[in-house]
């Protein structure tokens, strides 16, 4: 089973700011088959990012996707009092599909 | 538009079984893979189990290890319904259950629309 570590545990930052979320597996995903989950305080997780850097149907081009290997960043340019959530990263490489643990994003 | 609403979930003893249900609207339900996934309170997302969009009853329906043996996925292409029959269950499957939508018929679990969950507590 494919281990994806999130960091930074949580990340402050301002309004206008840019936020760079890490995802590191434990072992190499192929084909680039990750993606990314937004998830605000009791809501269900939306799809923002799939194939490591194709965002979904509706997100802003505010959020973009990158990486290779076992290394795989989100970045979200320009951040807005509503990007506050935690974010996940899931590898869907290699069964069972896994998460990460979440990294939490705050705006100040 | 796309709705997924569960239901189903509550409380129940440890052993015992619950059925969750998960309507489907806005969309080609039967065009479309569906998975399980479960958020245990202030935790990570899990997966739990898939279904491809026309299941051929060959074993295509997939499991966490965590569940294999005890929980059993099914659809109802006429009923645009998902279903999953949890039994033998233990506290640690207590969690907010998501019926989610897979973007593609088979195969990929990249999960483009979801539930609000269902809540299942499962206690000793």
């Amino acid at each position: 089973e494919i281990v994806l570590a999130q960091s930074p545990g949580t990340l402050s930052l301002s309004p206008g700011d840019r936020a760079t979320l890490s995802c590191r597996a434990s072992q190499t995903i192929r084909n680039n088959y990750l993606a990314w989950y937004q998830q605000r305080a009791g809501q269900a997780p939306r799809l923002l990012i799939y194939d490591t850097s194709t965002r979904a149907t509706g997100v802003p081009d505010r959020f973009s996707g990158s990486g290779s290997g076992s290394d795989f960043t989100l970045t979200i340019s320009r951040l807005e009092p509503e990007d506050v959530a935690v974010y996940y990263c899931q590898q869907y490489d290699n069964p069972p599909t896994t998460f990460g643990q979440g990294t939490r994003l705050e705006i100040k | 538009e796309v709705q997924l609403v569960e239901s189903g979930g509550g409380s129940v003893q440890r052993g015992g079984s619950l059925r969750l249900s998960c309507a489907a609207s806005g969309f080609a339900f039967s065009s479309h893979g569906m998975s399980w996934a479960r958020q245990a309170p202030g935790g990570r997302l899990e997966w739990v189990s898939g279904i491809p969009s026309i299941p051929t009853g060959g074993g295509d329906t997939y499991y966490a290890d965590s569940v294999r043996g005890r929980f059993t996925i099914s659809r109802d292409n006429t009923r645009n319904t998902l279903y999953l029959q949890m039994s033998d269950l233990r506290a640690d499957d207590t969690a907010l259950y998501f019926c989610a939508r897979e973007i593609a018929p088979r195969g990929i679990p990249i999960l483009d629309y979801w539930g609000q969950g269902s809540l299942v507590t499962v206690s000793s």
